[in-house]
């Protein structure tokens, strides 16, 4: 049962510190994506990959956030320092993109990674 | 830009009722669109899709949805809502290289 698999589930940690989240799309995708999701701002994009190339991180604040794809089965995303209001879910999405179409015919996500920042 | 918005950010059915989410979206080219669920501590998962196929798009768990050129819409229905139906539910739209998110529509169900 091929899934999106996201680590951690679940951080606790407080202000300043460094917060690496992990994600493990579905082998075979070629676009992943990293979404944050909150209450008052909803299901934000912050940064998309094709082909382990990074597209668009233009959702990310980029002093303190970053992405990247060390190799096809492994997509991270760091928060350097963390800050309160970097608390939210944080979701990885993988899907595959063909010739016939610029944008994946559906996207599989992960369970999340419920990040709190004290 | 390819765009959705949702109309009503919570609806509120007695079970065995209809359920009608709303969609509307705008888009330069021919549209894929998609409705997603997300229950309580989990990731969003697939309900349908457009593909420019039928008009009329069945999907999991007796929902369907018809998209309307005419109306730019592509609204959620279910003849009978269920209490395990009570959840977040996104439209979304594909656009350049990324599927375009709408701000969510929150069903809940009343026994």
């Amino acid at each position: 049962d091929a899934r999106v698999t996201q680590t951690p589930r679940h951080k606790v940690t407080e202000m300043g510190q460094e917060v690496t989240m992990r994600c493990q799309p579905i082998l075979g995708h070629n676009t992943v994506f990293w979404y944050r999701q909150t209450m008052m701002q909803g299901l934000e994009l912050l940064a998309y990959f094709r082909n382990r190339a990074p597209l668009d991180d233009s959702g990310m604040p980029k002093d303190r956030f970053s992405a990247e794809m060390p190799d096809a089965t492994l997509a991270t995303l760091k928060i350097q320092p963390s800050e309160p209001r970097d608390s939210a879910v944080y979701f990885c999405a993988s899907g595959l993109v063909t010739l016939l179409s610029s944008a994946p015919g559906e996207l599989f996500f992960g369970e999340g990674s419920r990040l709190t920042v004290l | 830009a390819q765009s959705v918005t949702q109309l009503g950010s919570h609806v509120s059915v007695s079970e065995g009722a209809l359920v009608l989410l709303r969609c509307n979206y705008s888009s330069s080219v021919p549209p894929y669109l998609f409705w997603y669920v997300q229950y309580p501590n989990q990731g969003l998962q697939l309900l349908l899709k457009y593909t420019s196929a039928a008009t009329l798009v069945k999907g999991i768990n007796g929902f369907e949805a018809e998209f309307k050129k005419s109306e730019t819409s592509f609204h959620l229905t279910k003849p009978s809502a269920h209490m395990s139906d009570a959840a977040e539910y996104f439209c979304a739209v594909s656009g350049r290289s990324k599927l375009v998110f709408g701000a969510g529509t929150i069903l809940r169900v009343k026994s």
